[in-house]
């Protein structure tokens, strides 16, 4: 079974140009999540889906942050304008769905580099 | 809110020997999930174990064993055997109870396992 997928996997801009990251979640996963792992730390929440409804996007700076998750399934989460602070490592996670304690899985994330 | 720390930036251990992790969090609830994430280079956050907080008995998952303190609200990973393979950051992460799956991960702790 395929894992979580995310491209690009490294990105690199300059400062004030727009950017995009898309995720295809586990199949049949109806929860999605994005966190940011800036370096040196562990990732923070930017916003979860519950299908294609956003239920948790208070860590989502809305200012230049916006996501959507069409029909369910994928999604994308854009910067713009990317700062030189947004440089980190985008992960996208997915899990069965909103019962307690289910496993949440990772893909191996997009590297983002602000210059 | 709930908080996880991770008291050891870095720790190494020689192959074949013993080492164990800390980790501690703060939280009010009385039923909540904690879990031991793996990071090797490449990014991808692989679940090592998780711990279900009703439960008693500590989790094992073949080397890895974790010994659960609720009192004290402590959550060590215990890695028996290590392989040149566990050489990765690894991070503590806790998940409330409730239909809500975020997680608030700790910071990390970088194991190097010397050969």
């Amino acid at each position: 079974e395929a894992g979580v997928v995310q491209s690009p996997r490294y990105k690199i801009i300059e400062k004030k140009q727009p950017v995009a990251f898309w995720c295809n979640p586990i199949s049949g996963h109806n929860t999605l999540y994005w966190y940011r792992q800036n370096l040196g730390q562990g990732p923070e929440l930017l916003i979860r889906y519950e299908n294609e409804e956003a239920v948790d996007d208070s860590q989502l700076p809305k200012d230049r942050f916006s996501a959507e998750r069409l029909k369910g399934v994928d999604s994308t989460l854009k910067i713009q304008p990317a700062e030189l602070g947004d440089s980190a490592v985008y992960l996208c996670a997915s899990s069965p769905g909103a019962h307690s304690g289910n496993t949440i899985y990772f893909g191996e994330g997009s590297w983002l580099t602000v210059v | 809110a709930q908080t996880v720390t991770q008291s050891q930036p870095e720790m190494s251990v020689q192959e074949a020997e013993t080492v164990t992790l800390s980790c501690t969090y703060d939280t009010s609830e009385s039923n909540y999930y904690l879990f031991w994430y793996k990071q090797p280079p490449s990014r991808q956050m692989i679940l090592v174990i998780r711990q279900e907080a009703y439960k008693q008995q500590n989790a094992t998952e073949n080397r890895f064993s974790v010994n659960f303190q609720k009192a004290a609200k402590s959550f060590s990973l215990k890695i028996s055997d290590s392989q040149l393979g566990d050489t990765a950051m690894y991070f503590c992460a806790f998940g409330t109870q409730g239909g809500s799956e975020k997680l608030v991960f700790g910071k990390g702790t970088k194991l190097t396992v010397n050969p």
